[in-house]
């Protein structure tokens, strides 16, 4: 199984401020690596698929890059709407699998 | 639009048996596979079982394999999650999500539609 390992697990910054999320698979994944966005008692949101590819609606601020087994998702601008937990999630092989989050906070 | 309601959540007694249903509608529902996740408290979100769109593809996490079940019923734009032998871990919240891509054999992602979620808790 693919073990997917996000860092760092909490992360405060400030409005404006541009954060960048890590996201490293125990093995090549190509670029089968989705980002998505969840906050508390909401649905979580796709934002990215296939490394880069930003969901329709989601903000261009958002920016998803690499390949194989080492992925980034950057805010470029954050706004008080980002602050949330964001997961990546391995589409390679089932089972499929995420990290284990990333909690954005407000400083 | 794409709307998904889950249902069937509650308090429930280790070893006993609940069954999740997830309401699908505003899409062709039997066209997508579909899949079941969950949110422990304080945990992240953990995938637990997949099905694809004509029921040909089954698949589970090691954690719930033989004790959880996936179906669905096209007709009825309904997926189901059975689950029997229940234990505490498997407190959460469980979601359904739909498979981003139509028709696909064994569908592994990416998720773009999610319900809102609903508690199982497992408690003496």
């Amino acid at each position: 199984d693919i073990q997917m390992t996000q860092s760092p697990s909490s992360l405060s910054a400030s409005v404006g401020d541009r954060v960048t999320i890590t996201c490293r698979a125990s093995q090549s994944i190509s670029s089968f690596l989705n980002w998505y966005q969840h906050k508390p008692g909401k649905a979580p949101k796709l934002l990215i698929h296939l490394a880069s590819s930003l969901r329709s609606g989601v903000p261009s601020r958002f920016s998803g890059s690499g390949s194989g087994t080492d992925f980034t998702l950057s805010i470029s601008s954050l706004q008080p709407e980002d602050f949330a937990t964001y997961y990546c999630q391995q589409s390679f092989s089932s089972p499929i699998s995420f990290g284990q989050g990333t909690r954005l906070e407000i400083k | 639009q794409v709307q998904l309601v889950e249902s069937g959540g509650g308090v429930v007694q280790p070893g006993r048996s609940l069954r999740l249903s997830c309401a699908a509608s505003g899409f062709t529902f039997s066209n997508f596979g579909m899949h079941w996740v969950r949110q422990a408290p304080g945990k992240g979100l953990e995938w637990v079982a997949v099905i694809a769109y004509d029921e040909g593809h089954k698949d589970y996490a090691d954690s719930v394999k033989g004790r959880f079940t996936i179906s669905r019923d096209n007709s009825k734009r309904q997926l189901y999650l059975q689950m029997s032998g229940l234990r505490p871990e498997d407190t959460a919240v469980y979601y359904c999500a739909r498979d981003l891509f139509e028709r696909v054999p064994a569908p592994d992602g990416p998720l773009d539609y999610w319900g809102q979620g609903t508690l199982v808790t497992v408690s003496s």
